[in-house]
């Protein structure tokens, strides 16, 4: 099965830094991908869209200078959270999907994001 | 706008026994997606079952089923035989078929124990 691999798996960040967080599909090639937050025993909410080689489609409320996503390659999109604060501790997840109308997405294992 | 809503927070199953999670859905589309997603303590999501709003017949995998009642816009997942690792968290999920994000959301979840 289709395999999507995510970097760090945990980070630990001080108040005020930006930490990158990388999303790969390993053996296809990922027209979409989304990036879900989740917090503590909560489900996974939307954060954003990303088209390879497009702009990301940010979910209402969610702040994109706050949080840059690049899809730069059909394997590679990261999340950068920016100047980041103790309440962007979280887990984030990435899923991939290929083009089309395939209704399979593949998920990451997920990061555990702390910020001190 | 789409809904899923998921009304048990948490269950309690004893081993080998069958236990059914209940899940409903709100959309205006005709055509759209249901999903259930297991996630264990390790936070990955693990895809279970697919439905397609107009297959006739309900999805089956292994020892997972979706009892789907379109007009009662249900899609209860029915897991037979539970076994101690199906302790995990599950979500139910729905997608727009003919959405160009093909986007998936997320219902609140429901926490299943297996007691042995």
């Amino acid at each position: 099965g289709a395999v999507v691999s995510q970097h760090p798996s945990r980070v630990i960040c001080k108040s005020g830094t930006s930490v990158k967080i990388e999303c790969r599909s390993l053996d296809f090639q990922a027209t979409t991908m989304f990036w879900y937050r989740q917090f503590p025993k909560q489900s996974l909410m939307l954060m954003a869209t990303s088209n390879e080689g497009s702009k990301a489609t940010y979910e209402q409320g969610v702040e994109k200078d706050k949080f840059l996503i690049n899809h730069a390659s059909l394997t590679l999109s990261t999340l950068t959270v920016t100047s980041a604060h103790p309440e962007d501790s979280s887990f984030y997840i990435c899923s991939a999907k290929t083009g089309g109308d395939s209704y399979e997405q593949y998920f990451g294992p997920g990061t555990r994001l702390t910020v001190t | 706008a789409q809904k899923i809503t998921q009304t048990q927070p948490g269950m309690f199953v004893q081993e080998k026994e069958a236990v059914t999670l209940d899940c409903t859905y709100d959309t205006s589309d005709q055509s759209y997606g249901l999903f259930w997603y297991k996630q264990p303590s390790s936070g990955e999501m693990i895809f279970l079952i697919y439905q397609g709003s107009y297959d006739e017949q309900n999805a089956t995998e292994g020892r997972y089923s979706l009892n789907f009642q379109k007009a009662r816009k249900s899609a209860n997942l029915v897991i037979s035989a539970s076994q101690l690792g199906d302790s995990a968290m599950y979500f139910c999920a729905m997608r727009e078929a003919y959405s160009s994000a093909s986007k998936i959301i997320f219902g609140s979840g429901t926490r299943l124990s297996i007691r042995p």
